[in-house]
C-alpha cells in the first residue's frame, strides 16, 4: 500500500515571496490533515480536512496561509506571503475517517525562508 | 485543553540498555494516548496507542507503554536498546472532539555502542 505522498521535499525561499506544498493521501482516507514541525518542537495541527470540508483550522495562520482540498484526494498549502518564522517541515498526514483511526504521515516538506 | 510533557529532550543509553522515555499528559477527558517515531528526514510512524482497556500497550519494534491515570503518565520503554533505535519520539495526545493530536516537544534518543 503506497504511503502519503508529498513534494517537494526541500524548498528554500526568500520571505515574502510564495510557496505552495502538495499532498497525496492514502488512497480511500478521507481525513487530511497539515503540521507545522519547527526545528526542535512536535508537530502542530495547522488544519484538518475531512473529504472536502475543513473540520479544524483553529491554528491556521490565516492571514498568510491557506489550504484546500479539491475533490476529496489531493491538498495544497500555501503561505503568501512568507516569514521567517514560517521555516519549518510541514508534514501531511491522513486517516480512514472515524475518530479513533490512526494518522499515517508522509515525509514532509523543508521549508527555509531567508 | 490538553497538554503534552516530554521529560528530556535528549536521552542517551548503552546498547542493550533499558530504554524509558518520560511522557506526561493533562486532559479533561479519558485520553487517547500516542507514541510516535521520527527517523531522519522521514516522517511519523506510529510505534502504539493506548484507547481503552489493557493500560499496557505493545508496540512495534520491541516498545511498550503503560496508561498510568493516577500519574497522568504514559512511559515508553524496551528493555534492551538498539543502534537502530535511536530517533526521535514523540508522545502525542487526541481530543476526543475530533482527531487533533497534540504532541510534545520530543525526546531524541541516542544510542552509544
Amino acid at each position: 500500500e503506497a504511503g502519503v505522498a508529498q513534494s517537494p521535499r526541500y524548498k528554500i525561499i526568500e520571505k515574502r515571496q510564495s510557496v505552495a506544498f502538495w499532498c497525496n493521501p492514502i488512497s480511500g482516507h478521507a481525513t487530511l490533515y497539515w503540521y507545522q514541525q519547527i526545528l526542535g518542537q512536535g508537530p502542530k495541527l495547522l488544519i484538518q480536512f475531512q473529504n472536502n470540508g475543513v473540520v479544524d483550522d483553529s491554528q491556521l495562520p490565516k492571514d498568510r496561509f491557506s489550504a484546500e482540498r479539491l475533490k476529496g484526494v489531493d491538498s495544497t498549502l500555501k503561505i503568501q506571503p512568507a516569514k521567517l518564522e514560517d521555516s519549518a517541515v510541514y508534514l501531511c498526514a491522513s486517516s480512514l475517517g472515524s475518530l479513533t483511526d490512526t494518522q499515517y504521515f508522509g515525509p514532509g516538506t523543508r521549508l527555509t525562508v531567508l | 485543553a490538553q497538554s503534552v510533557t516530554q521529560l528530556g529532550s535528549h536521552v542517551s543509553v548503552s546498547e542493550g540498555a533499558l530504554v524509558l522515555l518520560r511522557c506526561n499528559y493533562s486532559s479533561s477527558v479519558p485520553p487517547y494516548l500516542f507514541w510516535y517515531v521520527q527517523y531522519p528526514n522521514q516522517g511519523l510512524q506510529l510505534l502504539l496507542k493506548y484507547t481503552t482497556g489493557a493500560t499496557l500497550v505493545k508496540g512495534i519494534n520491541g516498545f511498550e507503554a503503560e496508561f498510568k491515570k493516577s500519574e497522568t503518565s504514559f512511559h515508553l520503554t524496551k528493555p534492551s536498546a538498539h543502534m537502530s533505535d535511536a530517533a526521535e519520539y514523540f508522545c502525542a495526545v487526541r481530543n476526543n472532539a475530533g482527531n487533533m493530536l497534540t504532541f510534545g516537544g520530543g525526546t531524541r534518543l541516542m544510542v552509544k555502542p
